[in-house]
């Protein structure tokens, strides 16, 4: 069984600033993604970033980084120069790569992120 | 750009009563999905589908849960009799066709909130 865990209720930052959310996952699988979604208060999901196990470079969209650290199975989001519009929850979700597309993700409980001007 | 479509966007329901969940994914996609938020709680998969028959299931997919995709274009989900703790936001979600360790996204949709009262 796949497990996340998101030790971070809530986080306020100044606009600006870099911020660190955290993300451990544990499995047993060999080959996993992970992966990061933005969820405003809107609701809709919003996929942001994505990082295979097997990958052995950090992913980085735009503002958006992962820091991968497999040996400690942790794949912390990192928001370079945060903005007001990022104030949202942020979900960290994994699945099996094994069985193609049929697995679902898991995701964590979340974090929700407050940018104060 | 295209885009997962969710109708209708809130439900009301009556205990007991039968609903039914209608999502358009993205017309070259062939994996889709349905996940489930309970209010204030993380995102939770119920059931993913392919080639017209479930794939995978979650625990929480039990017997009152049904999936169809009834013509080429709608796939839906079918809660037989509802339940107060059904009330959650459904989210529909595609992909791609993934093989082996190959990534594909999952683009969800906006969500149905389910309200049963």
């Amino acid at each position: 069984a796949q497990k996340i865990t998101q030790t971070q209720p809530g986080m306020f930052v100044q606009e600006k600033e870099a911020v660190t959310l955290d993300c451990t996952y544990d499995t047993s699988d060999q080959s996993y993604g992970l992966f990061w979604y933005k969820q405003p208060s809107s609701g809709e999901m919003i996929f942001l970033i994505y990082q295979g196990s097997y990958d052995e470079q950090n992913a980085t969209e735009g503002r958006y980084s992962l820091n991968f650290q497999k040996a400690r199975k942790s794949a912390n989001l990192v928001i370079s120069a945060s903005q007001l519009g990022d104030s949202a929850m942020y979900f960290c979700a994994m699945r099996d790569l094994r069985g193609g597309g049929a697995d679902g993700l898991t995701f964590g409980k979340g974090t929700h992120l407050i940018i104060q001007p | 750009e295209p885009e997962v479509t969710q109708t209708p966007s809130h439900q009301v329901t009556q205990m007991g009563q039968e609903v039914i969940l209608r999502c358009v994914p993205i017309s070259n996609h062939l994996y889709f999905y349905w996940y489930r938020q309970i209010l204030g709680q993380k995102v939770e998969f119920l059931v993913s589908f392919y080639n017209n028959e479930i794939s995978e299931k979650s625990e929480i997919f039990d017997d009152q849960f049904s999936v169809e995709r009834p013509d080429g274009s709608n796939f839906t989900l079918k809660i037989r009799s509802t339940k107060l703790e059904d009330s959650a936001m459904y989210f529909c979600a595609s992909s791609e066709w993934g093989v082996g360790w190959e990534n594909y996204e999952q683009y969800f949709g906006p969500g149905t909130r389910l309200t049963v009262t």
